[in-house]
């Protein structure tokens, strides 16, 4: 089984809707990380969390929020999804001892219509 | 800030050619330098790392050697196998700023090999 789990894989969804993305970790790992791909842009951290009292904003936080349920779960909302959110969405993980190396997710390709 | 440039894509080669990856880097502390590969329809994978200057990096046939004068972490492989299309990723992380632990990534460079 994968380590770092994204639900769903695909989602398709209409202007203004609100939406969850899910991810789980079976690392143990106490960061975990929420970003965004888009072509010729790279990864840009939505949000993080150092541990499950523990969120912070990344470079591009407006438009989401997110929730540490547990150690392992990590979800991030889109409030009222806007076409320019159309992406890609990576989880990522890291241990406490190797902060720099982080652990991704398979991704969640999100399309706003 | 902190930023990571590298070129722009796509690379193609054919297989055994020698592939070269350029990346450059500003950063206002003590960065940490990444290679991050993502295969076709998946996550992404560190590939290696260097965490102080004249520091060398190697996996799977890739080297990368952390260049402080010059500001460089460029990807290098010998000898490229069609298995090595992907997308790679420079990043870094700055343990003397608040960007510890979060990673700053370049744009990506998307390589194609072919037969």
């Amino acid at each position: 089984d994968a380590d770092v789990t994204q639900t769903p894989r695909n989602r398709i969804t209409k202007t203004g809707k609100r939406i969850m993305l899910e991810c789980s970790q079976t690392k143990g790992h106490d960061r975990m990380y929420w970003y965004r791909q888009d072509p010729g842009l790279g990864l840009r951290l939505i949000y993080y969390s150092f541990d499950v009292k523990d969120i912070n904003k990344g470079e591009i936080s407006d438009g989401y929020s997110v929730s540490r349920q547990a150690q392992a779960k990590f979800s991030l909302s889109l409030e009222s999804a806007i076409p320019n959110q159309t992406a890609l969405y990576f989880c990522a993980t890291s241990p406490w001892g190797s902060v720099d190396e982080q652990y991704f997710g398979p991704g969640t390709r999100l399309t706003v219509t | 800030g902190n930023s990571v440039t590298q070129m722009e894509g796509p690379v193609t080669l054919s297989e055994e050619a020698f592939l070269t990856i350029n990346c450059t880097y500003t950063a206002t502390g003590y960065p940490s330098l990444f290679w991050y590969v993502q295969y076709p329809g998946e996550g992404l994978q560190l590939l290696l790392k260097a965490t102080k200057a004249d520091d060398k990096g190697s996996n799977k046939g890739f080297e990368a050697t952390y260049r402080k004068e010059t500001t460089s972490f460029h990807l290098e492989k010998g000898s490229v196998q069609v298995s090595d299309s992907a997308v790679y990723f420079c990043a870094l992380s700055d343990r003397a700023t608040d960007s510890w632990g979060k990673l700053q990534f370049g744009a990506g460079t998307q390589v194609v090999v072919t037969p």
